[in-house]
């Protein structure tokens, strides 16, 4: 079993939608989650972490946090064309583990 | 934010050369750094871990006699591959950060072809 897993995708939503990506990691010790977003040739750029249990929202942003159930989601609401790009969820206990990437595509 | 450099951005190498890639923290002082490799259409994985003064630590598959890391300064680190081959062909980023419980910042990438 991966340590962090995802959905390859690719997704593709029509601009205006809500984009909807997950994550799910097998430590259950892990303490810290985020979601970078990364554009081809480029290296990742954080978008949010998120700590505790819940819901957390940054503009069109929303992370949730399940640690019962060792996942993580980011909803991207009002999708945008330049949206478009690989979604990588990272876990962090000692090290930041990466998922392998949800490749999202936003349609005009 | 903080910023993070790499040195060069992309380089081409001929099969059995050394080529050795500059990451630096411009505006704050990184006690740990962080080389990871990226293939194409792959997530990044964790190359070796470094901390200032002391010998880098590797991850498990990763050759430490292939992939010299140096961390001298809390500035700087040296990633060197060593007589490198077309399958080290990638995408190689470093990371760095304050201290633990501190954000990661990440550098641009060295985009490294061996021919």
């Amino acid at each position: 079993q991966k340590e962090v897993e995802q959905n390859s995708g690719p997704l593709s939503v029509p601009e205006g939608a809500i984009a909807s990506l997950n994550c799910t990691y097998s430590d259950r010790g892990s303490q810290s989650f985020f979601w970078y977003r990364q554009y081809s040739g480029k290296s990742p750029e954080l978008i949010m972490f998120i700590y505790s249990n819940g819901d957390k929202e940054d503009g069109r942003f929303t992370a949730q946090l399940n640690k019962a159930s060792q996942y993580v989601s980011l909803l991207i609401r009002d999708s945008q064309p330049s949206d478009s790009a690989t979604y990588l969820c990272a876990v962090k206990g000692g090290k930041l583990i990466f998922g392998q990437g949800t490749e999202l595509s936003v349609k005009p | 934010g903080a910023v993070v450099s790499q040195h060069p951005s992309w380089v081409i190498c001929k099969s059995g050369t050394s080529v050795k890639i500059e990451c630096r923290s411009l505006d704050f002082q990184a006690t740990t750094m962080f080389w990871y490799r990226q293939f194409p259409k792959q997530s990044l994985m964790l190359m070796a871990t470094s901390n200032e003064g002391s010998k880098a630590t590797y991850e498990q598959g990763v050759e430490k006699d292939k992939f010299l890391i140096n961390h001298a300064s809390l500035t700087l680190s040296t990633l060197t591959v060593t007589s490198a081959h077309p399958e080290d062909s990638s995408f190689y980023i470093c990371s760095a950060r304050v201290q633990e419980d501190y954000e990661q910042y990440f550098g641009p990438g060295t985009r490294l072809t061996v021919t």
